[in-house]
C-alpha cells in the first residue's frame, strides 16, 4: 500500500463549483499534514497546513480523521485560477529529522 | 528576498554522461532535501541533510547518484553515469530545521538521451 494516496483526478469543474479532493495516509504515527499545490511546470508551493480540529483559509477548507486516516480539502466557489495539481503531503517524524512524504497529487481544471 | 535557486533548468544529456545539478538554499535554513518528480512515481524525496550532514539517503536509487553538501549554502546532486530512465524533474527545498515549511526552488528538467 502506497503511504499517501490520492485519486489523480482529473476533476473539470465550472467556475463557481465547490470540490472536494480526498486523501488516505498509511502510517498511524504521522505526525503533520499538508496540502500543496503545483502549477503546471512549476514548483510546488504550500497552500496549507491541516490540524485535527480542521482548518480554513477563505475558500479552502481542510480536514483531518486520524482515526480513518483521511484528509480532505475543499475548495468553494472555484476560480480559474484554481486549476492546479493538489498534493497531499504527510510528514514522516517530528521536529529536525521529520520529512514529507508526497502524493501523486490530484489534477484540478477550473472551465468558463 | 531570493528563494531556492537551482542551475541548470535545463540540462539535455547523452546516455553515459556525468551530470551535476546544483542547488543554494535560502539563506539562514538549515535542512536541505533533493526530490525527483516523474509523472509515474510523483515527488520521491532522494535525501535530505540538516546542517549539511546527510541525515536520510534511502531514497536515493543506487550508486550512480550522489549528494555532497560542503557548506551551509551550497549542494550538489551528481549522476554518473547517467541514464535514459533518470529523465525527470529534480526538485531542491530547504526549511529552518524546526520549521514546518519547505520551499522548493523551480527545479532541473533532466533528459538523458
Amino acid at each position: 500500500r502506497k503511504e499517501v494516496e490520492q485519486d489523480p483526478g482529473p476533476f473539470n469543474v465550472p467556475e463557481g463549483a465547490t470540490v472536494a479532493f480526498n486523501c488516505t495516509y498509511s502510517n498511524s504515527a504521522s505526525q503533520s499534514f499538508f496540502w500543496y499545490r503545483q502549477d503546471c511546470r512549476k514548483e510546488p508551493k504550500l497552500l496549507m497546513s491541516v490540524y485535527s480540529s480542521g482548518n480554513e483559509d477563505g475558500r479552502f477548507t481542510a480536514q483531518l480523521n486520524r482515526a480513518s486516516q483521511y484528509i480532505s480539502l475543499l475548495i468553494r466557489d472555484s476560480k480559474l485560477s484554481d486549476s492546479a495539481t493538489y498534493l497531499c503531503v504527510v510528514k514522516k517524524g517530528g521536529g529536525s529529522q521529520g520529512n514529507l512524504i508526497f502524493g501523486k497529487g490530484t489534477k484540478l481544471s477550473v472551465k468558463p | 528576498d531570493a528563494g531556492v535557486i537551482q542551475s541548470p533548468r535545463h540540462e539535455v544529456t547523452e546516455m553515459g554522461q556525468e551530470v551535476t545539478l546544483r542547488c543554494k538554499p535560502i539563506s539562514g535554513h538549515n535542512s536541505l532535501f533533493w526530490y525527483r518528480q516523474t509523472m509515474m512515481r510523483g515527488l520521491e524525496l532522494l535525501i535530505y541533510f540538516n546542517n549539511n550532514v546527510p541525515i536520510d539517503d534511502s531514497g536515493m536509487p543506487e550508486d550512480r547518484f550522489s549528494a555532497k553538501m560542503p557548506n551551509a549554502s551550497f549542494s550538489t546532486l551528481k549522476i554518473q553515469p547517467s541514464e535514459p530512465r533518470d529523465s525527470a524533474v529534480y526538485f531542491c527545498a530547504s526549511r529552518f530545521s524546526s520549521a514546518e515549511t519547505q520551499y522548493f526552488g523551480p527545479g532541473t528538467r533532466l533528459l538523458v538521451l
